[in-house]
């Protein structure tokens, strides 16, 4: 069984620009969440989707947003990067609620 | 201003002993406890969990122990490996409609010596 992939591994954008971030999740998995990880603030959770629908959001201002398709992929885009959007981007898959995650290996995005 | 790092608590350990990875928790509300594993240059993973109404927890080769009293969760691991050389994260699920929301703590450094 395919775990979860997140595509691309490593980007570099710059500040001002845009990027999309995609996740594959496991096969059978509907929910989707999206987490950023850096030093500073560890682990934090962006938003999750279920079934197409944002179920749930983060504290993150609106440049981060994100959509689910029909076959459970998700996307995340970030508009108007800033040096502090540098970050490793999660995206985890799961059955129902998220309690038992599946993450991919991340994107790391560093913004210069 | 320039974000400072976190400064991750470390524990080392002799392979073959047995580890104990303490954490504190914040919500007394929260109805799952989770513990993942995270290796150099991977994603979390899943490795136990126990529901707020359980006190203790068994796997293969781990242990997590809930004291709601003083809001602390702890995972022990039995004949530490080599391979168990990660960063452990608690996490947090508050039920409801916190819907994919994990809350995950700083972390713990584990490195085992062989």
């Amino acid at each position: 069984k395919a775990g979860v992939t997140q595509t691309p591994r490593y980007l570099i954008k710059t500040r001002g620009q845009q990027v999309t971030l995609s996740c594959s999740p496991i096969s059978g998995h509907r929910s989707v969440s999206w987490y950023q990880q850096t030093p500073g603030q560890g682990l934090q959770f962006l938003f999750e989707y279920f079934s197409e629908t944002q179920r749930n959001k983060g504290n993150f201002p609106g440049r981060f947003s994100g959509r689910q398709f029909s076959n459970s992929r998700s996307e995340m885009n970030v508009s108007t990067l800033e040096l502090g959007d540098s970050a490793l981007y999660l995206c985890a898959s799961s059955v129902g609620q998220g309690i038992e995650a599946f993450f991919g290996q991340g994107t790391r995005l560093t913004v210069v | 201003g320039e974000s400072v790092g976190l400064h991750l608590p470390t524990l080392s350990v002799q392979e073959g002993d047995n580890s104990i990875i303490n954490c504190a928790y914040s919500n007394s509300a929260s109805d799952y406890f989770i513990w993942y594993k995270q290796e150099s240059g991977k994603g979390p993973q899943f490795i136990i969990d126990i529901r707020s109404n359980m006190d203790k927890r068994q796997g293969q080769r781990v242990t997590v122990l809930l004291n709601k009293t003083v809001k602390h969760l702890s995972l022990q691991i039995a004949a530490t490996q080599p391979g168990d050389s990660a960063v452990y994260f608690c996490a947090e699920y508050a039920g409801g409609t916190s819907y994919g929301k994990l809350t995950f703590g700083q972390g713990t450094i584990l490195t085992v010596h062989p």
